[in-house]
C-alpha cells in the first residue's frame, strides 16, 4: 500500500528556515516523480516543485531560489529545505506522487506551516 | 504559464441531481488534464486523469470529458459523500503544473 507521511511543518517567524520531509512507503521515491503542494488558508492548490529522473529539479517561480527540493534515497523520503520564509508561504504543504505524466495520484495527509512573528 | 479557470466558483446541487463542472485552460493542453476531490481537512483525492480515464476506486458517476481548452467533469446523481470542493489540473506544460481555482459543490 502506498502511503505518504509529511513531517516538518510549524510556526516560523518571517526570515527563518524549515525543512519538512515526506516519508514513502509502498513505493520507491527515488524511481517517481515527487512533487510538493501547498494549499494556503481557504484557498485552492499551488505546485511548489517537483523532482525527477536524475535528479531534476523545478520550482515554481513564488519559491525559487528560496526552497530546494531533494531526495534522501536511504530513507525513501523527499524533502523542501525552505529558507527566507514569508507571510504568504503560509500553507498546508502536501507531499504527492506523481504518475506517469505529472497528474497526482497518491497525496500525503499535509503539514501545516505558519510564518508569522 | 497555462491559467486554468474553473467555474462556476459555487454550485448548489439537491441528492440525486446531476452537476457539472467547468475547466477551462488558456490554451490547449490536449488530454493532459486531471480532477481532483477534496473534503474539509483531507488531502485531494484523484478522480481522473486524461482527461476522461477514472482513477482506481472511482465510482462510475464521475466522468469526466472534453479536450484542448474545454473540459467537464459531471457527476450523474450526487451522493452526500460528493460534496467537497473539486479542482482541475494540467499536466501537459509544466513548469509550472497548474490549478483551477476550484468549484465548491454544496447542497441545495
Amino acid at each position: 500500500e502506498v502511503q505518504l507521511v509529511e513531517t516538518g511543518g510549524g510556526l516560523i517567524q518571517p526570515g527563518g528556515s524549515l525543512r519538512l520531509s515526506c516519508a514513502a512507503s509502498g513505493f520507491t521515491v527515488s524511481s517517481s516523480y515527487m512533487s510538493w503542494v501547498r494549499q494556503a488558508p481557504g484557498k485552492g492548490l499551488e505546485w511548489v516543485s517537483v523532482i525527477y529522473s536524475g535528479d531534476s529539479t523545478f520550482y515554481a517561480d513564488s519559491v525559487k531560489g528560496r526552497f530546494t527540493i531533494s531526495r534522501d534515497t536511504s530513507k525513501n523520503t523527499l524533502n523542501l529545505q525552505m529558507n527566507s520564509l514569508r507571510a504568504g508561504d503560509t500553507a498546508v504543504y502536501y507531499c504527492a506522487r506523481a504518475a506517469l505524466q505529472n497528474y497526482f495520484d497518491y497525496w500525503g495527509q499535509g503539514t501545516l506551516v505558519t510564518v508569522s512573528s | 504559464e497555462i491559467v486554468m479557470t474553473q467555474s462556476p466558483a459555487t454550485l448548489s446541487v439537491s441528492p440525486g441531481e446531476r452537476a457539472t463542472l467547468s475547466c477551462r485552460a488558456s490554451q490547449s493542453v490536449s488530454s493532459n488534464l486531471a480532477w481532483y476531490q477534496q473534503k474539509p481537512g483531507q488531502a485531494p483525492r484523484l478522480l481522473i486523469y486524461g482527461a476522461s480515464t477514472r482513477a482506481t476506486g472511482i465510482p462510475a458517476r464521475f466522468s469526466g470529458s472534453g479536450a484542448g481548452t474545454e473540459f467537464t467533469l459531471t457527476i450523474s446523481s450526487l451522493q452526500s459523500e460528493d460534496f467537497a470542493v473539486y479542482y482541475c489540473q494540467q499536466y501537459n506544460n509544466w513548469p509550472p503544473l497548474t490549478f483551477g481555482g476550484g468549484t465548491k459543490v454544496e447542497i441545495k
